[in-house]
């Protein structure tokens, strides 16, 4: 079946440092990718997406390209700043399931960025 | 404005005591979710409907169940056969079947004592 495997953490960073959070994936088809962020006590909120091979996703400093060759939807953000502390989540729907089409869920990795 | 609304953000019950979690839509959005999120498990799929009076069981149905009577409507109920029910609880919208996104209410969190 499908599924998602996040980079183990929590991870701490220090303000205005580069940021990458890795994301693989196993799918039966071609699936759509998301990278969704929580903040604390809150429900998830769509930070950005990618449906095909080599599209890009980009939103609020954050980037995620969709590699298909390494199964990968790795996140980044070049300058990271206190208010980006939150949990992230990479997902993936696969419309190859049809029917059964649902939100495939990481296990989410909290980011702390201290000032 | 247009969104999904859970109601309420916290919920305390009695062990043994089924309880119901409501999560109202007016996106006009056809498929909705439940998912149950535990510290360092991530979110799993508890029940999905992709359309009214239709809804499947997701990867960890057992001890809760669902309605889909009305189009913006899918409440959840934990009955008292959910053996760990103390978690937070999210209800999520998509379009339709094929997801391009999907939009997440503000969470319950359910403690029961």
């Amino acid at each position: 079946g499908d599924s998602v495997t996040q980079m183990e953490g929590p991870v701490t960073l220090s303000e205005e440092a580069f940021l990458t959070i890795n994301c693989t994936y196993t799918a039966t088809g071609y699936p759509s990718l998301f990278w969704y962020v929580q903040y604390p006590g809150e429900g998830l909120q769509l930070l950005l997406k990618a449906t095909k091979a080599d599209d890009k996703g980009s939103n609020k400093g954050f980037e995620a390209t969709y590699r298909k060759e390494t199964t990968s939807f790795h996140l980044e953000k070049g300058s990271v700043q206190v208010s980006d502390s939150a949990v992230y989540f990479c997902a993936l729907s696969d419309p190859s399931t049809g029917a059964n089409s649902k939100l495939t869920f990481g296990k989410g990795i909290t980011l702390s960025v201290r000032p | 404005d247009g969104g999904i609304t859970q109601s309420p953000k916290y919920l305390f019950r009695k062990e043994g005591q089924n309880v119901t979690l409501s999560c109202e839509q007016n996106l006009n959005h056809d498929a909705m979710y439940w998912y149950r999120q535990d510290p360092g498990q991530g979110l799993r799929l508890i029940y999905y409907s992709q359309i009214v009076n239709d809804f499947q069981k997701g990867d960890i149905a057992e001890g809760y169940s669902v309605s889909r009577e009305k189009k913006e409507s899918f409440p959840l109920t934990v009955t008292s056969a959910q053996k760990n029910p103390t978690a937070f609880y999210l209800c999520a919208s998509s379009i339709n079947r094929a997801i391009t996104e999907a939009f997440f209410g503000q969470g319950t969190r359910l403690t029961v004592v």
